[in-house]
């Protein structure tokens, strides 16, 4: 594997579900970012994370946690969605210091 | 703070005609700025960016943008469009300390034979 992976796919869960959203970086990068991705709207970024550590949350509702193990892997947990959050879920990864970030092809959520 | 602003959220042109996709930003610091490509169903990926050296920046796929500080534009074209260039274009600007990406709407583009 190469680049930026992210597992699933595509997600369809209920509102009660907790699922988990998967992404790998396979670039030795130290920065990791989730991003939701909606019809007509910005990509809104979620979390940073450098080094392991989270160095931004950007409002996100409780529902989504993230989780970041080690450089390579970041997790976001989600619970109790809402159909509104149905989108696409980026990830991406960056050297520290470096403005270029690296995307995963996206989970694509269905909330029911 | 920092935006950007992207005219039209599409975009069609025929087939070997000019693609300009126009991009103003707003930044309250010298910025970087970056143009990304989506294809359908998969992530974003780096077509060229700029970061303050040459104004004309080329990128992949026959791609170049051009940095206009006077009148805050970063606006993408190509000479000649093909099929494959069909996609959905992101402009984005980083400024600051944080370095963090903001990005604009989107630009569907579409190219007809």
């Amino acid at each position: 594997e190469t680049g930026v992976t992210q597992t699933p796919r595509h997600l369809v869960m209920g509102m009660t579900n907790k699922k988990s959203l998967k992404c790998e970086q396979h670039l030795g990068h130290n920065a990791m970012y989730w991003y939701k991705q909606s019809a007509k709207k910005p990509l809104e970024l979620m979390f940073v994370y450098n080094f392991k550590e989270q160095t931004e949350n950007n409002s996100v509702p409780s529902r989504f946690s993230p989780e970041c193990p080690n450089s390579s892997h970041l997790f976001l947990h989600l619970h109790t969605l809402q159909p509104e959050d149905s989108a696409l879920y980026l990830c991406a990864s960056s050297a520290i210091g470096s403005d270029e970030q690296f995307f995963g092809p996206g989970t694509r959520l269905t909330v029911l | 703070a920092q935006s950007v602003t992207q005219l039209g959220s599409h975009v069609s042109v025929s087939e070997g005609a000019l693609v300009l996709l126009r991009c103003n930003y707003s930044s309250s610091v010298p910025p970087y700025l970056f143009w990304y490509v989506q294809y359908p169903n998969q992530g974003l990926q780096l077509l060229l960016k700029y970061t303050s050296a040459a104004t004309l920046v080329k990128g992949i796929n026959g791609f170049e943008a051009e940095f206009k500080k006077s009148e805050t534009s970063f606006h993408l074209t190509k000479p000649s469009a093909h099929m494959s260039d069909a996609a959905e274009y992101f402009c984005a600007v980083s400024s600051g300390s944080a370095r963090q990406l903001t990005f604009g709407s989107g630009t569907q583009l579409t190219v007809l034979p």
